[in-house]
């Protein structure tokens, strides 16, 4: 089985400001990697997945993540953040192969709140 | 398309009640994933479905909980008797192939158990 680790529960940061959602996953075989955010009282959305390529993969809101196979890591960044980033933001990952097909293991999620 | 439909939206009930949660998924898409989400435990996946047939039910914490899928528009994801600990959130999302592409949730039971 998969294991997702977000090193970050919560990310406080002020508007316009740099951030980087921190994701590391384990996996004994070649996975596909996900970011959805959660809005309050909503369902997840998709922000950008890698599946192969470039390891530099663009999503939709200005953020984006790169894929580190050697540091098993799939960070989110947004250069500069807007009030409306406010939201959960879940890592998630999926066997390219195996039994498990369909199957997504998620991350705890990081809080990431924008102060004004 | 209207998306992934959950009813309802909210339910409360008290413990040993029956309770049954309902999903229709987006039409044409084979795959339908039933997940929990709790602040102690995060996201959980329950079971999933492909072509209305349980792939994995691994997920589904005890013999309470089950799920079926009778046709491709239609999902129930049944409580009972229903327990306080089963108070959580319960989303489900559905994929057209399941692997690769994205899946789309619904927005979610919010189940409070007395």
């Amino acid at each position: 089985a998969q294991s997702v680790t977000q090193l970050d529960s919560q990310v406080p940061v002020f508007e316009e400001a740099p951030v980087e959602l921190r994701c590391n996953y384990s996996s004994s075989v070649s996975v596909y990697l996900f970011w959805y955010v959660q809005y309050p009282n909503q369902g997840l959305q998709l922000l950008l997945k890698y599946l192969s390529g470039s390891t530099l993969v663009k999503g939709i809101n200005g953020f984006e993540a790169e894929f580190n196979k050697s540091q098993t890591s799939f960070h989110l960044r947004k250069p500069s953040v807007h009030i409306s980033d406010t939201a959960e933001y879940f890592c998630a990952v999926s066997d390219q192969a195996g039994s498990t097909l369909g199957r997504l293991y998620f991350g705890r999620g990081t809080q990431l709140t924008v102060w004004p | 398309d209207a998306g992934v439909i959950q009813s309802p939206r909210h339910e409360v009930t008290e413990m040993g009640q029956e309770v049954t949660l309902r999903c229709k998924p987006i039409s044409g898409h084979d795959y339908l994933f039933w997940y929990r989400q709790t602040m102690m435990r995060g996201l959980e996946l329950l079971i999933y479905f492909n072509n209305n047939v349980p792939i994995d039910d691994s997920g589904m914490p005890e013999d309470r909980f089950s799920a079926k899928m009778p046709n491709a528009s239609f999902s129930t994801l049944k409580i009972q008797p229903s327990e306080p600990r089963d108070s959580a959130v319960y989303f489900c999302a559905s994929s057209r192939t399941g692997r690769t592409e994205k899946l789309f949730f619904g927005s979610g039971t919010q189940l409070s158990v007395l």
